[in-house]
Protein backbone atom coordinates (compact mmCIF):
# COMPACT_ATOMS: atom_id res chain seq x y z
CA UNK A 1 0.00 0.00 0.00
CA UNK A 2 1.61 2.66 -0.83
CA UNK A 3 2.01 6.00 0.71
CA UNK A 4 1.70 9.82 0.14
CA UNK A 5 3.74 10.30 -2.90
CA UNK A 6 4.95 13.58 -4.28
CA UNK A 7 7.30 14.37 -6.94
CA UNK A 8 9.53 15.48 -8.10
CA UNK A 9 11.59 15.50 -5.04
CA UNK A 10 14.17 17.85 -6.01
CA UNK A 11 13.41 20.79 -8.22
CA UNK A 12 15.69 23.76 -9.64
CA UNK A 13 13.89 26.59 -10.87
CA UNK A 14 15.40 30.13 -12.26
CA UNK A 15 13.70 33.25 -11.42
CA UNK A 16 10.54 33.62 -12.84
CA UNK A 17 9.97 30.30 -14.03
CA UNK A 18 6.71 28.06 -13.22
CA UNK A 19 6.95 25.04 -10.55
CA UNK A 20 4.62 22.69 -10.66
CA UNK A 21 4.88 19.92 -7.91
CA UNK A 22 2.47 16.81 -7.45
CA UNK A 23 1.04 14.53 -4.87
CA UNK A 24 -0.67 11.68 -5.25
CA UNK A 25 -2.75 10.55 -1.76
CA UNK A 26 -2.83 7.30 -0.49
CA UNK A 27 -5.70 5.05 -1.53
CA UNK A 28 -9.28 5.81 -0.59
CA UNK A 29 -8.16 9.07 1.03
CA UNK A 30 -9.95 12.16 -0.71
CA UNK A 31 -8.72 14.80 1.08
CA UNK A 32 -5.14 16.55 0.32
CA UNK A 33 -3.39 19.19 1.95
CA UNK A 34 -0.17 21.12 1.27
CA UNK A 35 1.95 22.57 3.69
CA UNK A 36 5.22 24.86 3.19
CA UNK A 37 8.42 24.59 5.65
CA UNK A 38 11.12 27.02 5.45
CA UNK A 39 14.55 26.22 6.39
CA UNK A 40 14.61 27.00 9.78
CA UNK A 41 10.88 27.83 10.09
CA UNK A 42 8.06 25.61 11.11
CA UNK A 43 5.36 24.16 8.78
CA UNK A 44 2.81 26.63 7.40
CA UNK A 45 -0.34 25.46 6.32
CA UNK A 46 -0.88 26.49 2.57
CA UNK A 47 -4.05 24.91 1.48
CA UNK A 48 -6.83 22.13 1.98
CA UNK A 49 -8.31 20.54 -0.83
CA UNK A 50 -10.96 17.81 -1.57
CA UNK A 51 -11.61 16.22 -5.26
CA UNK A 52 -12.50 19.23 -7.30
CA UNK A 53 -12.82 21.49 -4.75
CA UNK A 54 -10.41 23.64 -2.67
CA UNK A 55 -11.68 23.52 1.06
CA UNK A 56 -9.35 26.24 2.90
CA UNK A 57 -6.88 28.61 0.87
CA UNK A 58 -6.57 30.82 3.80
CA UNK A 59 -2.47 29.82 4.14
CA UNK A 60 -1.71 29.99 0.44
CA UNK A 61 0.23 33.35 -0.98
CA UNK A 62 -2.65 35.92 -2.90
CA UNK A 63 -0.27 36.04 -6.34
CA UNK A 64 1.61 33.14 -7.94
CA UNK A 65 0.50 30.03 -5.75
CA UNK A 66 -2.29 28.07 -6.91
CA UNK A 67 -3.16 24.64 -6.42
CA UNK A 68 -6.04 21.51 -7.62
CA UNK A 69 -7.04 18.24 -7.15
CA UNK A 70 -9.04 16.94 -9.87
CA UNK A 71 -11.43 14.28 -9.77
CA UNK A 72 -8.86 11.93 -12.16
CA UNK A 73 -5.00 12.85 -11.32
CA UNK A 74 -2.77 14.38 -8.70
CA UNK A 75 -3.12 16.98 -6.92
CA UNK A 76 -0.98 19.71 -8.37
CA UNK A 77 0.56 22.87 -6.40
CA UNK A 78 1.99 25.46 -8.82
CA UNK A 79 4.01 28.10 -8.57
CA UNK A 80 4.12 30.91 -11.31
CA UNK A 81 6.70 33.41 -11.79
CA UNK A 82 9.16 31.72 -9.02
CA UNK A 83 11.30 33.90 -6.62
CA UNK A 84 14.13 33.30 -4.20
CA UNK A 85 11.69 33.48 -0.95
CA UNK A 86 9.77 30.44 -2.76
CA UNK A 87 12.37 28.28 -2.32
CA UNK A 88 11.32 25.76 0.73
CA UNK A 89 10.41 22.27 1.20
CA UNK A 90 6.17 21.77 0.28
CA UNK A 91 4.94 18.65 2.31
CA UNK A 92 1.58 17.47 0.79
CA UNK A 93 -0.63 14.97 3.10
CA UNK A 94 -3.89 13.08 2.45
CA UNK A 95 -6.44 12.09 5.25
CA UNK A 96 -9.89 10.04 4.35
CA UNK A 97 -11.49 12.88 5.40
CA UNK A 98 -13.13 12.07 8.85
CA UNK A 99 -12.54 14.56 11.61
CA UNK A 100 -9.54 13.60 13.79
CA UNK A 101 -8.31 11.32 11.23
CA UNK A 102 -4.24 10.56 10.85
CA UNK A 103 -3.51 12.76 8.29
CA UNK A 104 -0.12 11.40 6.36
CA UNK A 105 2.87 13.07 5.00
CA UNK A 106 4.70 12.67 1.53
CA UNK A 107 8.38 12.70 1.77
CA UNK A 108 8.27 16.43 -0.05
CA UNK A 109 9.52 18.34 -2.65
CA UNK A 110 12.37 20.82 -2.35
CA UNK A 111 12.43 23.83 -4.50
CA UNK A 112 14.99 25.35 -5.20
CA UNK A 113 15.04 28.87 -7.25
CA UNK A 114 18.34 29.84 -8.34
CA UNK B 1 -10.04 28.58 13.72
CA UNK B 2 -7.95 26.12 16.02
CA UNK B 3 -4.27 26.79 16.33
CA UNK B 4 -0.79 25.85 18.32
CA UNK B 5 1.60 27.01 20.33
CA UNK B 6 4.60 25.34 20.85
CA UNK B 7 7.03 26.78 23.69
CA UNK B 8 10.77 26.31 22.66
CA UNK B 9 12.19 26.46 19.24
CA UNK B 10 15.25 24.71 20.34
CA UNK B 11 15.25 21.69 23.41
CA UNK B 12 18.71 20.21 24.29
CA UNK B 13 18.67 17.22 26.75
CA UNK B 14 21.37 14.71 27.85
CA UNK B 15 21.12 11.09 26.93
CA UNK B 16 19.39 9.45 29.53
CA UNK B 17 17.40 12.26 30.69
CA UNK B 18 13.55 13.36 30.77
CA UNK B 19 12.37 14.67 27.67
CA UNK B 20 9.26 17.20 27.78
CA UNK B 21 8.45 19.37 24.41
CA UNK B 22 5.26 21.85 25.32
CA UNK B 23 2.15 22.35 23.46
CA UNK B 24 -0.44 24.41 24.12
CA UNK B 25 -3.97 25.12 21.89
CA UNK B 26 -6.98 26.63 21.39
CA UNK B 27 -10.06 25.58 19.48
CA UNK B 28 -13.61 26.48 20.02
CA UNK B 29 -14.67 22.69 19.84
CA UNK B 30 -13.53 19.31 21.74
CA UNK B 31 -9.91 19.15 19.97
CA UNK B 32 -8.01 16.29 18.21
CA UNK B 33 -4.54 16.30 18.76
CA UNK B 34 -1.48 14.59 17.56
CA UNK B 35 2.41 14.87 17.80
CA UNK B 36 4.43 14.27 14.64
CA UNK B 37 8.04 13.89 14.15
CA UNK B 38 10.17 14.91 11.16
CA UNK B 39 13.67 14.03 10.87
CA UNK B 40 16.16 15.62 8.32
CA UNK B 41 14.90 15.77 4.72
CA UNK B 42 11.85 13.22 4.90
CA UNK B 43 8.42 14.26 5.68
CA UNK B 44 6.58 13.71 9.25
CA UNK B 45 5.67 10.66 11.01
CA UNK B 46 2.70 10.44 13.32
CA UNK B 47 4.24 9.93 16.98
CA UNK B 48 0.40 9.86 18.48
CA UNK B 49 -2.93 11.51 18.59
CA UNK B 50 -5.49 12.04 21.04
CA UNK B 51 -9.13 11.80 19.86
CA UNK B 52 -11.73 11.31 22.84
CA UNK B 53 -10.90 8.42 25.96
CA UNK B 54 -7.66 8.04 27.99
CA UNK B 55 -6.14 11.63 28.23
CA UNK B 56 -2.52 9.78 28.64
CA UNK B 57 -1.84 8.51 24.83
CA UNK B 58 1.01 6.41 24.48
CA UNK B 59 2.94 6.43 20.74
CA UNK B 60 5.85 5.32 19.63
CA UNK B 61 9.55 5.37 20.42
CA UNK B 62 8.60 5.54 23.91
CA UNK B 63 7.12 8.54 24.01
CA UNK B 64 3.86 9.85 25.53
CA UNK B 65 1.37 12.82 25.73
CA UNK B 66 -1.09 13.59 28.67
CA UNK B 67 -4.47 15.66 27.70
CA UNK B 68 -5.24 18.35 29.86
CA UNK B 69 -8.16 20.21 29.08
CA UNK B 70 -8.03 22.83 31.99
CA UNK B 71 -4.36 23.58 30.90
CA UNK B 72 -5.31 23.69 26.96
CA UNK B 73 -2.37 21.69 27.14
CA UNK B 74 -0.69 18.50 24.95
CA UNK B 75 2.85 18.35 26.49
CA UNK B 76 5.28 15.47 24.88
CA UNK B 77 7.31 13.53 27.19
CA UNK B 78 10.03 10.45 27.12
CA UNK B 79 11.29 9.45 30.49
CA UNK B 80 14.64 8.99 29.11
CA UNK B 81 16.02 10.32 26.01
CA UNK B 82 18.37 8.37 23.37
CA UNK B 83 20.54 9.82 20.59
CA UNK B 84 17.97 8.42 18.13
CA UNK B 85 15.29 11.01 19.29
CA UNK B 86 17.22 13.89 17.96
CA UNK B 87 14.79 15.65 15.46
CA UNK B 88 11.73 17.95 14.98
CA UNK B 89 8.69 17.53 16.87
CA UNK B 90 5.44 19.13 16.00
CA UNK B 91 2.23 18.98 17.46
CA UNK B 92 -0.99 19.87 15.54
CA UNK B 93 -4.42 20.42 16.33
CA UNK B 94 -7.84 19.46 14.41
CA UNK B 95 -10.99 20.37 15.11
CA UNK B 96 -12.81 18.88 12.24
CA UNK B 97 -10.65 17.41 9.36
CA UNK B 98 -8.72 20.86 8.91
CA UNK B 99 -4.90 20.25 10.67
CA UNK B 100 -3.04 23.14 11.97
CA UNK B 101 0.61 22.52 13.08
CA UNK B 102 2.69 24.12 15.75
CA UNK B 103 6.01 25.85 14.53
CA UNK B 104 7.98 23.12 15.43
CA UNK B 105 10.46 22.40 18.23
CA UNK B 106 13.99 20.69 17.47
CA UNK B 107 15.60 17.95 19.99
CA UNK B 108 19.02 17.42 20.46
CA UNK B 109 20.29 15.10 22.59
CA UNK B 110 23.97 15.17 24.30
CA UNK B 111 26.37 12.14 24.52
Amino acid sequence: NAGVMQNPRHLVRRRGQEARLRCSPMKGHSHVYWYRQLPEEGLKFMVYLQKENIIDESGMPKERFSAEFPKEGPSILRIQQVVRGDSAAYFCASSPGVAGNTIYFGEGSWLTVV
Amino acid sequence: AQSVTQLGSHVSVSEGALVLLRCNYSSSVPPYLFWYVQYPNQGLQLLLKYTTGATLVKGINGFEAEFKKSETSFHLTKPSAHMSDAAEYFCAVSDDDDMRFGAGTRLTVKP
